[in-house]
């Protein structure tokens, strides 16, 4: 089967830094997305890698491993608007957009 | 704008009732999905379409149906909703051309069925 593992829940400090881990294991890849979600709110897209190393936007950064099944989103300076749910997705060998269930982050001043 | 709109975005129905959620999207995305959510729990793929008078299942049987007639348009529907179906619906698009396709979504519809 195909499955997307990301911890359920994590607490970070405002203005610290945090890293959100992702493994998946799916048949066929063909992208690893991240998206935000904040509470009772559609996601919106933030990043994207397809190749293995590191991809910077800003305050956000995404690394992915293919040969690990890995990826994470590193948040710099967290603010308090940064508290959401981020959702890792892969594409899979058909093109469809496996989901995980989400990484609840809470931030605390 | 270019955007993608869902309505209602609210709903609160009987058991066996029959309704429509709306999706519709401004950005003449060729690729539309519709995905189920429940609170902390991932998207479920319910339909997808890659173009008019082309719709496909996903991986979640939840008995509805969707048309594409038009690019812009993909309407849900359930025939008799059961309290089972009470969850988040969310629509998206994207393109297929791009380098990245990133899926866009509308604001979603919560759908309560007593």
């Amino acid at each position: 089967g195909q499955n997307i593992d990301q911890p359920t829940e994590m607490t970070a400090t405002e203005g610290a830094i945090v890293q959100i881990n992702c493994t998946y294991q799916t048949s066929g890849f063909n992208g690893l997305f991240w998206y935000q979600q904040h509470a009772g709110e559609a996601p919106t897209f933030l990043s994207y890698n397809v190749l293995d190393g590191l991809e910077e936007k800003g305050r956000f950064s995404s690394f992915l491993s293919r040969s690990k099944g890995y990826s994470y989103l590193l948040l710099k300076e967290l603010q308090m608007k940064d508290s959401a749910s981020y959702l890792c997705a892969v594409m899979d060998s058909n093109y469809q957009l496996i989901w995980g269930a989400g990484t609840k982050l809470i931030i605390k001043p | 704008e270019a955007d993608i709109y869902q309505t209602p975005r609210y709903l609160v129905i009987g058991t066996g009732k029959k309704i429509t959620l709306e999706c519709s999207q401004t950005m003449g995305h060729d690729k539309m999905y519709w995905y189920q959510q429940d609170p902390g729990m991932e998207l479920h793929l319910i339909h997808y379409s890659y173009g008019v008078n082309s719709t496909e299942k996903g991986d979640l049987s939840s008995e509805s149906t969707v048309s594409r007639i038009r690019t812009e348009h993909f309407p849900l529907t359930l025939e008799s909703a059961r309290p089972s179906h009470t969850s988040q619906y969310l629509c998206a698009s994207s393109e297929t051309s791009g380098e990245v396709n990133e899926q866009f979504f509308g604001p979603g519809t919560r759908l309560t069925v007593l």
